[in-house]
């Protein structure tokens, strides 16, 4: 029983394409996010979503567009993907609140070329 | 603002030894600190997790942490380093700025056990 699933694993694609990444949870939880991890393992937060409520990180190009069909789903959609793209995406859910830890998903690694 | 620095980027023990990864805070309040684990080319997982209650943490795997607020640190521990242990160590900070509490990661530590 996955509870944080993503898809594709790995993604290969050219610069300039578009290309989503699918993320479902079921653990009943109500908050969802999105982090990217660079090639320095650095980890960020790319956005959050609550319910109808998304929260933009400012530096996020608005190439990136997630989208949420239902409470159990975030996916995240990429425009024009560029060479610095290429990272591990990472989602994760929590019930939400202040204290509660978030469970992750394995992860996407995305190589643009 | 709140964040987190890890003092060291590698930590390098024999099998058998101690583990200590060293991690500081900044919270303009009480906080909410984790820490996560890595291993090659895998997701996190949650090692434990502090939220105001004891101040001594035990987590999974014989890990265990310790917020002291007048340090403002929150160092890993393991008594006895096995060579699973080998991963990537993230301390992590709640973010209360944020409206949906996201997560804020350090750089990360790298554990090497050699046996």
């Amino acid at each position: 029983d996955t509870a944080v699933s993503q898809t594709p694993k790995y993604l290969v694609t050219q610069m300039g394409n578009d290309k989503s990444i699918k993320c479902e949870q079921n653990l009943g939880h109500d908050t969802m996010y999105w982090y990217k991890q660079d090639s320095k393992k650095f980890l960020k937060i790319m956005f959050s979503y609550n319910n109808k409520e998304l929260i933009i990180n400012e530096t996020v190009p608005n190439r990136f567009s997630p989208k949420s069909p239902d409470k159990a789903h975030l996916n995240l959609h990429i425009n024009s993907l560029e060479l610095g793209d290429s990272a591990v995406y990472f989602c994760a859910s929590s019930p939400g609140g202040w204290s509660y830890e978030q469970y992750f998903g394995p992860g996407t690694r995305l190589t643009v070329t | 603002a709140q964040s987190v620095t890890q003092l060291d980027s590698h930590v390098s023990v024999s099998e058998g030894t101690p583990v200590l990864l060293r991690c500081n805070y900044s919270s303009s309040y009480s906080p909410s600190l984790f820490w996560y684990v890595q291993h090659p080319n895998k997701g996190l997982q949650l090692l434990l997790k502090y939220t105001s209650a004891a101040t001594l943490v035990k987590g999974i795997n014989g890990f265990e942490a310790e917020f002291k607020k007048s340090e403002t640190s929150f160092h890993l521990t393991k008594p006895s380093a096995h060579m699973s242990d080998a991963a990537e160590y993230f301390c992590v900070v709640m973010n209360y700025g944020g409206s949906q509490g996201n997560l804020i990661f350090g750089k990360g530590t790298k554990l090497s056990v050699k046996p």
